[in-house]
């Protein structure tokens, strides 16, 4: 099973602060890494795949990077409706496995 | 629109068993991958099932290999998830995700839930 590690687990930010999440893969899943964001009460929404691709209407200032084991999720000029838990995904291989999320708080 | 609806959940004692069903709309339901994800309440999410557009290939988490069951019928737009000898940290919120695109293993949209409790 690969297991997949979120840092941090919570940080406090500004809205109009550049943000930067951690995800750490147990074995190189290649690019096959999501993202999602999941907002209290609600379920999960796809933001990124492919460790790069926004997914459709996710706006411009969400972008993804990495590869292999390292990978990255950035919101620059965070906005409030940004506040939220961020969890990755890999999709390289079963038993699909998820993140702890990070909290992104004010 | 895409919609998925899940429901069945509930409270349930140990041992117990507990159908959940979701109802899709707004895609080609027949052509779609579709999973079971949970999340217990306040923790993070796991994925639980998925199964394939023509039911030929099931996937399952070794925590419920064995109880639970992944079914579908593609002429009612149909999911479900039968779930045997059902313990307490099966306790969860099970959401219902189709695949985002055919192979793919990510989920671009999701039902809102069903709570399942198994307590005594």
């Amino acid at each position: 099973e690969i297991l997949m590690t979120q840092s941090p687990a919570a940080l406090s930010v500004s809205p109009g602060e550049r943000v930067t999440l951690s995800c750490r893969a147990s074995q190189r899943v290649t690019s096959k890494l999501a993202w999602y964001q999941q907002k209290p009460g609600q379920a999960p929404r796809l933001l990124i795949y492919g460790a790069s691709t926004r997914a459709t209407g996710v706006p411009a200032r969400f972008s993804g990077s990495g590869s292999g084991t390292d990978f990255t999720l950035t919101i620059n000029s965070l906005q409030s409706e940004d506040f939220a838990v961020y969890y990755c995904q890999q999709h390289s291989d079963w038993p699909l496995t998820f993140g702890g999320g990070t909290k992104v708080e004010i | 629109e895409v919609q998925l609806l899940e429901s069945g959940g509930g409270l349930v004692q140990p041992g117990g068993s507990l159908r959940l069903a979701c109802v899709a709309s707004g895609f080609t339901f027949s052509d779609s991958a579709m999973t079971w994800v949970r999340q217990v309440p306040g923790q993070g999410l796991e994925w639980v099932s998925t199964i394939g557009a023509d039911s030929k290939n099931t996937r399952y988490a070794d925590s419920v290999e064995g109880r639970f069951i992944i079914s579908r019928d593609n002429s009612r737009n149909m999911l479900y998830l039968r779930m045997d000898s059902l313990r307490a940290e099966d306790t969860a919120v099970y959401y219902c995700a189709k695949y985002a695109f055919t192979s793919a293993r990510l989920f671009d949209y999701w039902g809102q839930g069903t709570l399942v409790t198994v307590s005594s």
